[in-house]
């Protein structure tokens, strides 16, 4: 069956960097382009970033340009994401998503999440 | 950036009810809206695709209609298992974007 566990998470001062994971199994990982989304405490969802199958094409919510990156290395089923200059407006949980049959369609699978939590 | 709102912010229901939630977006996305179910402390589950497509899984009671920039997810006869927060996502165009949920409580 598919999973997706993420990890990384953890306290962190403003300013500094985290690297988030997430570990993919039971499907073709390499087929499919994944998804980053987040969750502040208390509030909705918000997208945060896609990678395409071949790590080729990314794209980001403007309010993590330039300060986040997705990456993902398919001999290892992983999806990462590397955070920079952490703001405490990006505590929340993060997931890691998989796309249904292109982004189209939505998101069928989705991670437990991993808490960050921005502070001094 | 496409905004989506839904409507009601939250809404009280008992078991049985009938129950319809609408998500509107500021600019037409044809029908590439997903709905979503989340439960306390859990990820999001999908539930509905390009606006009117059940996801496997999910039970026949959940229904969803609507193109261009109005959409309703409907509950034909609401389960215990069914109060949770829903949320719309239009996947027209990145970046992608959801409503700010609508929370289901039992009356």
């Amino acid at each position: 069956q598919v999973q997706l566990v993420e990890s990384g998470g953890g306290v962190v001062q403003p300013g500094r960097s985290l690297r988030l994971s997430c570990a993919a199994s039971g499907f073709t990982f390499s087929s499919y382009p994944m998804h980053w989304v987040r969750q502040a405490p208390g509030k909705g969802l918000e997208w945060v970033t896609v990678i395409s199958y071949d790590g080729d094409n990314k794209n980001y919510a403007d309010s993590v340009k330039g300060r986040f990156t997705i990456s993902r290395d398919n001999s290892k089923n992983m999806v990462y994401l590397q955070m920079n200059s952490l703001r405490g407006e990006d505590t929340a949980v993060y997931y890691c998503a998989k796309e249904y049959m292109g982004y189209t369609y939505g998101f069928d699978y989705w991670g437990q999440g991993t808490l960050v939590t921005v502070s001094s | 950036d496409i905004q989506m709102t839904q409507s009601p912010s939250s809404v009280s229901a008992s078991v049985g009810d009938r129950v319809t939630i609408t998500c509107r977006a500021s600019q037409g996305i044809a029908s590439w809206l997903a709905w979503y179910q989340q439960k306390p402390g859990k990820a999001p589950k999908l539930l509905i695709f390009a606006a009117s497509t059940l996801h496997s899984g999910a039970p026949s009671r959940f229904s969803g209609s609507g193109s261009g920039t109005d959409f309703t997810l409907t509950i034909s006869s609401l389960q215990p298992e069914d109060f949770a927060t829903y949320y719309c996502q239009q996947a027209n165009s990145f970046p992608i974007t959801f409503g700010q949920g609508t929370r289901l409580e039992i009356k």
